[in-house]
Order: structure tokens, then C-alpha cells, then sequence
């Protein structure tokens, strides 16, 4: 079992939808990435929590160190928001390096 | 500054042969690290530094890779006797201590 796993998958929504891609993680962490990652490879930070709800713009991050369970939801969604969504968390002896998921690939349709 | 730079972008080589990887990170960040990501799949942790002393490395990281970061600025990654598992996206991150890491991207490797 992988110790970060993402669902759903694959993601296809109109758009204009509430998006919500979820990510559960079995080890001890002391923060959680949400990262995007558009074709050709570049990743970019969107968001570094450790407990609670982050927003920015239309993009919100929740974590529940309790459950080890975080989400990010997208609100009124748009065909730019199309690409790869990976969870990750910074694990390990020193908590210095980042474990990920596979990543949810999302698709809006205009 | 304009973020985390990698080059080449692309590289193709046969098998058997090495190559080498330069990442230039964000100037005042003194964490730098190297990850690989195969294709569908979510990047793997091959190994950090802090300034100049690598304090970390992946069982991925077998013999034939070795990186290093000789001044505490930018860092290299070296794989010898190139084989087609080797083939991946090689990513570099960096941050400063511990905060959040800021990637490059990527050099892409095909080994034929």
C-alpha cells in the first residue's frame, strides 16, 4: 500500500463544477503539499498546510491530522484548471523529504 | 531571480553511456533536492542537501547515481553506465530550510 494515496484517479467535469480531489496518508507527517503539474512537466506549489484550511483564489486546502486526511477543492472550475493534482507530505526521520501520490489528473470541458 | 533552473531540458543517450544533470537553485535557498518521476506515476525522492553535505539518500539512488553540490549553490546528478530503466523525468527542487520547495523543470533522460 502505497503510504500517500490520491482519489479519484481521473477527474472529467464541466465546467463551472465544485471540484474535490482527496488524499489519505498512513505515516506521520509535519506538513502536506498540494502541488500542479501541467503537461511538459513543470510542478508548482500550491499550497504548504499543517492543520486547518488555506485558500487562495478559487482553490481551497483542508487537512485533519487526526483522520491523515487532506483535500483540495476547486470552486467554479475552468479549463485552465486542467492538469495533474499530486499530494504530498514531508516524511522520513527528519521529515525532510516529500513522499507523493500518483496525482489526479483533472479535466474541464468547456 | 527566476526560480529553479535544470539543464539540459532534454536528453537523449544509449545505454552504457553516462550523463549529467546541473540544477541551479533559487539563490538564498540552502535545501536542494533531486526526484525522478516515470511516466503516470508521482515523483520519487532520490536524495537532498543542505548547503553542501547531501544528508540524504533514496535505496533508489543505486551505485551508478551520484550527486553532489560542491559549494552549497548549484548541484549535479550523475548516472554512469546509462540503462533504459533510467529513462524519467528528473526533477529538482529547492527551498530554505524546510519550507516550501520550489521545482524546476525537469530534465527529461531517454536512454536508447
Amino acid at each position: 500500500k502505497n503510504e500517500v494515496e490520491q482519489s479519484p484517479q481521473n477527474l472529467t467535469a464541466q465546467e463551472g463544477e465544485f471540484i474535490t480531489i482527496n488524499c489519505s496518508y498512513s505515516v506521520g507527517i509535519s506538513a502536506l503539499h498540494w502541488l500542479q503539474q501541467h503537461p511538459g512537466g513543470g510542478i508548482v506549489s500550491l499550497f504548504m498546510l499543517s492543520s486547518g484550511k488555506k485558500k487562495h483564489g478559487r482553490l481551497i486546502a483542508t487537512i485533519n491530522i487526526q483522520e491523515k486526511h487532506s483535500s483540495l477543492h476547486i470552486t467554479a472550475s475552468h479549463p485552465r484548471d486542467s492538469a495533474v493534482y499530486i499530494c504530498a507530505v514531508f516524511s522520513g526521520v527528519m521529515h525532510e523529504k516529500l513522499t507523493f501520490g500518483t496525482g489526479t489528473r483533472l479535466t474541464i470541458i468547456p | 531571480d527566476t526560480g529553479v533552473s535544470q539543464n539540459p531540458r532534454h536528453k537523449i543517450t544509449k545505454r552504457g553511456q553516462n550523463v549529467t544533470f546541473r540544477c541551479d537553485p533559487i539563490s538564498e535557498h540552502n535545501r536542494l533536492y533531486w526526484y525522478r518521476q516515470t511516466l503516470g506515476q508521482g515523483p520519487e525522492f532520490l536524495t537532498y542537501f543542505q548547503n553542501e553535505a547531501q544528508l540524504e539518500k533514496s535505496r533508489l539512488l543505486s551505485d551508478r547515481f551520484s550527486a553532489e553540490r560542491p559549494k552549497g549553490s548549484f548541484s549535479t546528478l550523475e548516472i554512469q553506465r546509462t540503462e533504459q530503466g533510467d529513462s524519467a523525468m528528473y526533477l529538482c527542487a529547492s527551498s530554505f530550510s524546510g519550507a516550501v520547495q520550489y521545482f524546476g523543470p525537469g530534465t527529461r533522460l531517454t536512454v536508447t
